[in-house]
């Protein structure tokens, strides 16, 4: 089956400065690519996607890459504040199927 | 629009008890999803429905858990009987559309003694 692998457990930028969080996957079936937030003691909430008909999508300050030919994709934030502090998953999953197959996550903090 | 909503938020069982989660998934959402959270092995996904048919019933976790989806607006995750090793955050989703990030609920606390 998929897995979905995030290279950095955690991650500490400076306020202000930009965070990257990467991810690869081995199915090359996967076409659809959500990332997730998730606060301390919440839950997840979604925070933006990617299909695989584009390489690159944002939103804000948020900005999806997609190399379908490296299986990778990755998150962008820039502009970080403290309320960016939080655990971020990628996900990825089969065009049709809703199985979706979750990284393990980075811890990312934002240093004042 | 009310969000998936999931009862209770905290439950303490003791080993070898039955009990079982609830889930109300966003109105006119169709598709519905059970998962497992714990730090160690992170998210795992328990069962999954679609249109209230099960299309995906958790392999490994089979023995024990059982989900069900009695109408299209009420789901359950029993677990029987417990383990110690059941301790987690059990979270439920539901999208409406194929391929659409699902939403997530609060989640239920299970702590197993």
């Amino acid at each position: 089956g998929e897995k979905v692998e995030q290279h950095e457990s955690t991650l500490s930028v400076r306020e202000g400065d930009s965070a990257v969080i990467n991810c690869t996957y081995t199915d090359t079936a996967s076409s659809y690519f959500p990332w997730y937030k998730q606060e301390a003691g919440k839950s997840l909430h979604f925070v933006i996607d990617i299909r695989s008909n584009v390489d690159r999508k944002q939103s804000q300050r948020l900005t999806v890459l997609l190399d379908k030919k490296a299986k990778r994709f990755s998150l962008h934030i820039t502009a970080t504040q403290p309320e960016d502090s939080a655990i971020y998953f990628c996900a990825a999953s089969m065009d049709g199927n809703e199985k979706i197959t979750f990284g393990a996550g980075t811890k990312l903090t934002i240093k004042p | 629009d009310a969000g998936v909503t999931q009862t209770p938020r905290h439950e303490v069982a003791e080993k070898g008890q039955t009990i079982i989660l609830k889930c109300e998934p966003v109105s006119g959402h169709n598709d519905l999803f059970w998962y497992r959270q714990t730090k160690i092995q992170g998210l795992e996904l328990l069962s999954y429905f679609r249109s209230k048919s099960l299309m995906e019933d958790g392999g490994a976790f089979k023995d024990r858990f059982k989900a069900e989806m009695l109408n299209s607006s009420f789901s359950t995750l029993k677990i029987q009987p417990t383990e110690p090793k059941d301790s987690a955050v059990y979270l439920c989703a539901s999208s409406r559309d194929r391929g659409k990030a699902p939403l997530f609920g609060e989640g239920t606390r299970l702590s197993v003694l």
